[in-house]
């Protein structure tokens, strides 16, 4: 079993729905969280990085952290066709930054 | 201010060839690490450098190799490449505790 399990899609919303995006994880010692956007051809781009548990904001985008429940989120409010993308979940070990577990990503297409 | 620069963006070789991929950090970065992702997955840690040694290593066999330079540059080096080397292969840096940022890969075929 993978470490990191990320809802598979993909995705399919109208332009300006809600979008909820979540990954589980088996590692505990896993303290820091990440989410990544990767358009076609790209790279992963740094879109959130937490560390407790709690929700964090940044524009439309909400970040939230369950550590109890080794559950996380990332909700995309007013959605928009160029938020079409996969999206990753990834996370972390307090002493090592260099190295992080991915989720599989999710494929979301945001239609006009 | 430059991100992570990758080269060469695409590269096709035969089984059994071995190839070199390049990696530029983010100015200010001083621990690069490298990744594998296959279509359709997450990105696989390679290994990870810093102060020019490997720090740590993820689930890959000796054929894939690395090196840091002064510079902080990096390579990776592959092997005897096997028709599943087929990958995007992601150069990521960072400094400290901070988040890691990502080039746009080297995009390997192996026929």
């Amino acid at each position: 079993q993978k470490e990191v399990e990320q809802d598979p899609g993909p995705l399919s919303v109208p332009e300006g729905a809600i979008v909820s995006l979540n990954c589980t994880y088996s590692n505990s010692a896993f303290q820091y969280f990440m989410w990544y956007r990767q358009y076609s051809r790209k790279g992963p781009e740094l879109l959130m990085y937490t560390y407790s548990s709690g929700n964090k904001e940044d524009g439309r985008f909400t970040a939230q952290v369950d550590k109890s429940s080794k559950y996380i989120s990332l909700f995309i409010r007013d959605s928009q066709p160029s938020d079409s993308a996969t999206y990753l979940c990834a996370m972390r070990e307090r002493t090592n930054a260099g190295k992080s577990t991915f989720g599989d990503g999710t494929t979301l297409t945001v239609k006009p | 201010d430059a991100g992570v620069t990758q080269s060469p963006t695409h590269l096709i070789k035969t089984r059994g060839q071995q190839v070199t991929l390049r990696c530029s950090p983010k100015s200010g970065h001083d621990t690069v690490s490298w990744y594998q992702q296959a279509l359709g997955q997450g990105p696989q840690f390679i290994f990870q450098y810093y102060e020019e040694e490997e720090r740590q290593r993820g689930n890959f066999p000796d054929r894939f190799s690395g090196h840091q330079f002064p510079n902080y540059s990096s390579e990776l080096n592959v092997n005897a490449l096997l028709l599943g080397d087929s990958a995007l292969y992601l150069c990521a840096s960072n400094q400290y505790d901070q988040p890691q940022h990502f080039g746009d890969g080297t995009r390997l075929s192996i026929l």
